[in-house]
C-alpha cells in the first residue's frame, strides 16, 4: 500500500512548454484533488474529482486541465506553462463516504515546479 | 465562502515547553471538519489532529490537543512537551461535511521553531 504517489518530485520548464504531473493512489478512494502551495499561503484547490469520469474546478483552475479515466490516477496537465505556475503541487485523495473516521485526506509528497 | 485565518506567521518555543497555535475561521455552516496539518521541510502534509464540529469534546492525540470554540469559530492547537521534531509549518484547515467540492480550505500557516 503506497498511499498517494506523485511524479516527478522536481521539474523545471520553460515558458510555453507543456507537461503532466502524475498522481496515483492505491486506496480505492473516490475523491482526488490537486492543490498548489505558494510561499506565505496555504494550499489552494485547483481541480478535484469525485470518481472516474467526473471532474470539476476548484479555486484556481486557470491554466490547468485534469481527467479521471480510472479510480487510481488523476493527472494534472499544464498546456502552456507560465512563470505564475511556479509552485509546489500536492495531490490528495480520500473516500467520499461520510464516515468521520474516514474523513482524513491523504496527501502525496508534492512536486516542486519551476517555470522559467 | 469559508475562510481560515492563522494570525501568527511564526512562533518559537523552548524544547519541553508548551506552545499554542491560533486559528480562526468563518463559515455559515453548522456541520464541518477542522484539521491541523504539519508540513516539515520534506514538504509532506501530515495530519496532526482532526475535530468534528458536532462533537463538543476537544480532540486529543498524545501531546497534541485542540481548544475548539464553535461559537467563537476558534480552533487552536496546543503542543505539550515540545520536541525538536515538532519544528515545521503548521496549517489549520476547514472542510464542509456535506455537498459541493468539500475542499480543504487552508490558513496561511504558522512556522514553529523549537529551541533546544
Amino acid at each position: 500500500n503506497a498511499g498517494v504517489t506523485q511524479t516527478p518530485k522536481f521539474q523545471v520548464l520553460k515558458t510555453g512548454q507543456s507537461m503532466t504531473l502524475q498522481c496515483a493512489q492505491d486506496m480505492n478512494h473516490e475523491y482526488m484533488s490537486w492543490y498548489r502551495q505558494d510561499p506565505g499561503m496555504g494550499l489552494r484547490l485547483i481541480h478535484y474529482s469525485v470518481g472516474a469520469g467526473i471532474t470539476d474546478q476548484g479555486e484556481v483552475p486557470n491554466g490547468y486541465n485534469v481527467s479521471r479515466s480510472t479510480t487510481e490516477d488523476f493527472p494534472l496537465r499544464l498546456l502552456s506553462a507560465a512563470p505564475s505556475q511556479t509552485s509546489v503541487y500536492f495531490c490528495a485523495s480520500r473516500p467520499v463516504q461520510e464516515n468521520p473516521r474516514l474523513s482524513t485526506q491523504y496527501f502525496g509528497p508534492g512536486t516542486r515546479l519551476t517555470v522559467l | 465562502a469559508q475562510t481560515v485565518t492563522q494570525s501568527q506567521p511564526e512562533m518559537s518555543v523552548q524544547e519541553a515547553e508548551t506552545v499554542t497555535l491560533s486559528c480562526t475561521y468563518d463559515t455559515s455552516e453548522s456541520d464541518y471538519y477542522l484539521f491541523w496539518y504539519k508540513q516539515p521541510p520534506s514538504r509532506q502534509m501530515i495530519l496532526v489532529i482532526r475535530q468534528e464540529a458536532y462533537k463538543q469534546q476537544n480532540a486529543t492525540e498524545n501531546r497534541f490537543s485542540v481548544n475548539f470554540q464553535k461559537a467563537a469559530k476558534s480552533f487552536s492547537l496546543k503542543i505539550s512537551d515540545s520536541q525538536l521534531g515538532d519544528a515545521a509549518m503548521y496549517f489549520c484547515a476547514y472542510r464542509s461535511r456535506w455537498g459541493g467540492a468539500q475542499k480543504l480550505v487552508f490558513g496561511q500557516g504558522t512556522r514553529l521553531t523549537i529551541n533546544p
